[in-house]
């Protein structure tokens, strides 16, 4: 069974710009969950949607959105990039609640 | 954000060595989660745990639920050089937002 796939894998935009990435969850799963992780402020749950409804949010600004497909696959925005956005992205996918949640190898996001 | 509080924060350690590292919290979870990220990638489940007390293995890794709900630990037996990496604990608590713990990043020397 094929694992949880992110795209792209590296990306660098500069600041003002807007990016969307992308993850598709396994097979079957059909929850999806978004992180951010930085050297700073470790793993931080950013949303979690489910049949394409989002169910949790973290705490971060409104220029953080996502959304997810009929077919699972979720994208995430992030609109007028800072610096601080520079950060790995993860996208976990897995069943439904409290389901054990499996990560893809996530995008580095680099702002300049 | 909220995290787990993850000890120690580093180890450099003999191959053959044993490991253990901990993680607790202020609150109860439900669940609780072993992660290992290699540079680069995403984390790797190692463990899950859903019930107070509960004790499981995988390979030479054990892990424990604790009693409270607020601690858990991960031990890894006769280390090798692949294991060096970051472990993460993770908690649940009646949602799907999981709270990590600060990593502990381990280093194996042969």
């Amino acid at each position: 069974k094929a694992g949880v796939t992110q795209t792209p894998r590296y990306l660098i935009k500069t600041r003002g710009q807007q990016v969307t990435l992308s993850c598709s969850p396994i097979s079957g799963h059909r929850s999806v969950s978004w992180y951010q992780q930085t050297p700073g402020q470790g793993l931080q749950f950013l949303f979690e949607y489910f049949s394409e409804t989002q169910r949790n949010k973290g705490n971060f600004p409104g220029r953080f959105s996502g959304r997810q497909f009929s077919n699972s696959r979720s994208e995430m925005n992030v609109s007028t990039l800072e610096l601080g956005d520079s950060a790995l992205y993860l996208c976990a996918s897995f069943r439904g609640r409290a389901d054990t949640q499996y990560f893809g190898p996530g995008t580095r996001l680099t702002v300049l | 954000g909220q995290q787990l509080n993850q000890s120690p924060q580093s180890m450099f350690i003999q191959e053959g060595e044993d490991v253990s590292m901990n993680c607790t919290s202020s609150s109860i979870f439900n669940t609780w989660l072993w992660y290992k990220q290699d540079p680069g990638e995403g984390p790797v489940l190692l463990i899950a745990l859903y019930k107070a007390g509960e004790l499981t293995s995988n390979g030479r890794l054990t892990a424990q639920f604790g009693i409270t709900r607020k601690d858990s630990f991960l031990n890894i037996s006769a280390s090798i050089p692949s294991d060096v990496g970051i472990y993460f604990c993770a908690g649940l608590y009646n949602t799907d937002k999981l709270i990590f713990g600060t990593g502990t990043r381990l280093q194996v020397f042969p």
